[in-house]
């Protein structure tokens, strides 16, 4: 699977849009773009993921580059609640496995 | 809820023992992963099971095993516990063994060894 690369840490203030980037620049095209999040010590959550087309459900948004390169993880409006840990995976759909880097720690201020 | 069940929430238990933790899958769905979380290690994938048989395995210790039984639940045994294996074990389960399915986790297992 790719290697994807984040920053560490990023703040937004609540009710803003918060835009997480993930840097993918070694993806093929077989492979998927997925996010999650883990709120302090609860399991991580699934949130999204996609191949090429932008992607929208009822958490967030994913921009992909047309080069696939990167993407950006947007929540519209953040709320406290989604301060959390956000993982960027990239994975063949052929892969079984789940590979977690470090992630970004969104903290949402009030 | 996410449909994932996980006993026991705690475990505390002395080295040398061993201990097993549970894991019920969603309704439905047939793989069932099991996952590590340390402080320094991060998230690690230790195995994944299909309908009942080993798919993939990860960094999972020779002490450590795992199946997957006839109703879907999972057991992930521990044995010879060393201070070492505290963290929280997630499990997580889907539809498929792969492709373009998101996982469901459980709320995890805290072990501690002490």
């Amino acid at each position: 699977d790719a290697k994807t690369t984040q920053p560490t840490s990023m703040d937004c203030a609540e009710g803003r849009a918060a835009n997480l980037p993930c840097n993918h620049s070694t993806i093929s095209g077989n492979e998927y773009v997925y996010w999650y999040r883990q709120i302090h010590s609860q399991g991580p959550q699934y949130i999204i993921h996609g191949l090429k087309n932008n992607e929208t459900n009822e958490m967030a948004s994913l921009i992909i580059t047309e080069d696939r390169k990167s993407s950006t993880l947007i929540l519209p409006h953040a709320t406290l609640r989604d301060t959390a840990v956000y993982y960027c995976i990239v994975r063949m759909g052929s892969n079984y496995k789940l590979t977690f880097g470090k992630g970004t720690l969104l903290t949402v201020n009030p | 809820d996410s449909g994932v069940t996980q006993t026991p929430k705690h475990l505390i238990t002395a080295t040398g023992q061993r201990v097993t933790l549970r894991c019920s899958p969603r309704s439905g769905d047939l793989s069932v992963y099991w996952y590590q979380q340390s402080l320094d290690q991060g998230l690690q994938f230790l195995i994944h099971y299909y309908n009942g048989e080993e798919r993939a395995k990860g960094n999972i210790l020779e002490r450590f095993s795992a199946q997957q039984f006839p109703d879907l639940h999972s057991e992930l045994n521990l044995s010879s516990l060393e201070l070492g294996d505290s963290a929280l074990y997630f499990c997580a389960s889907s539809v498929g063994s792969g492709g373009n399915y998101g996982y469901t986790f459980g709320s995890g297992t805290r072990l501690t060894v002490v």
